[in-house]
């Protein structure tokens, strides 16, 4: 499969506990986004790499979510001290240099009970 | 107000019917417009992509974007039943924004035999 590979597709975690998901983007895909959506709304924008770089960060991103894409391959999401309000689908993205088509993978659903 | 807005519907039709699902939006720095489905628990799936105003054509599927009125549609001919998802329009500007996508809501539909 040449796809975006998401890694949990599940994860279930008590509040104040640590979680980090993990996006493995399509190859020579040289940007990398991560999107967050809950139930009956869009995907949210939260931030993007282009290589190793991280460009941009949403307002979203609380200083509890920190994300890494070391050697501009693969990247993590970690969120610090879970709340409630973390339990959402995280998405990740990859596109390839100037073109706007971006092509998600299947999703990090997070519960945090 | 939000800067996309799509009717979040549900929307039912019969096998065979043509669906019409609309977004608007108030950013006019937006240059790039997709239209994704998405099924259950799954990841979007991109369906189309357009530069400007125009129309594009893909099979069943067809793209209009009228950037004068802020205003893009997806039309299905021929609706069916597996064409039952949740569809995302999702844009994107140029320069800094180049790639961040703004998703409308979605629209709900559902295609019977």
């Amino acid at each position: 499969d040449t796809g975006v590979s998401q890694d949990p597709r599940h994860k279930i975690t008590k509040r104040g506990q640590n979680v980090t998901f993990r996006c493995d983007p399509i190859s020579e895909h040289n940007r990398l986004y991560w999107y967050r959506q809950t139930l009956g709304q869009g995907p949210e924008f939260l931030t993007y790499f282009q290589n190793e770089a991280q460009l941009e960060k949403s307002r979203l991103l609380s200083d509890r979510f920190s994300a890494e894409r070391p050697k501009g391959s693969f990247s993590t999401l970690e969120i610090q001290r879970t709340e409630q309000g973390d339990s959402a689908m995280y998405l990740c993205a990859s596109s390839y240099g100037g073109n706007t088509e971006a092509f998600f993978g299947q999703g990090t659903r997070l519960t945090v009970v | 107000q939000k800067e996309v807005e799509q009717d979040p519907g549900p929307l039912s039709v019969p096998e065979g019917a043509i669906v019409s699902l609309n977004c608007t939006y108030s950013n006019s720095a937006f240059q790039y417009f997709m239209w994704y489905r998405q099924y259950s628990r799954k990841g979007p799936e991109l369906l189309m992509y357009t530069y400007s105003s125009g129309n594009k054509e893909d099979g069943r599927f067809t793209a209009q974007v009228d950037k004068s009125s802020k205003y893009i549609s997806l039309f299905i001919r021929d609706s069916q039943p597996s064409d039952s998802a949740t569809y995302l329009c999702a844009m994107s500007g140029g320069g800094t924004s180049y790639g961040k996508l703004t998703f409308g809501q979605g629209t709900i539909l559902t295609v019977h035999p």
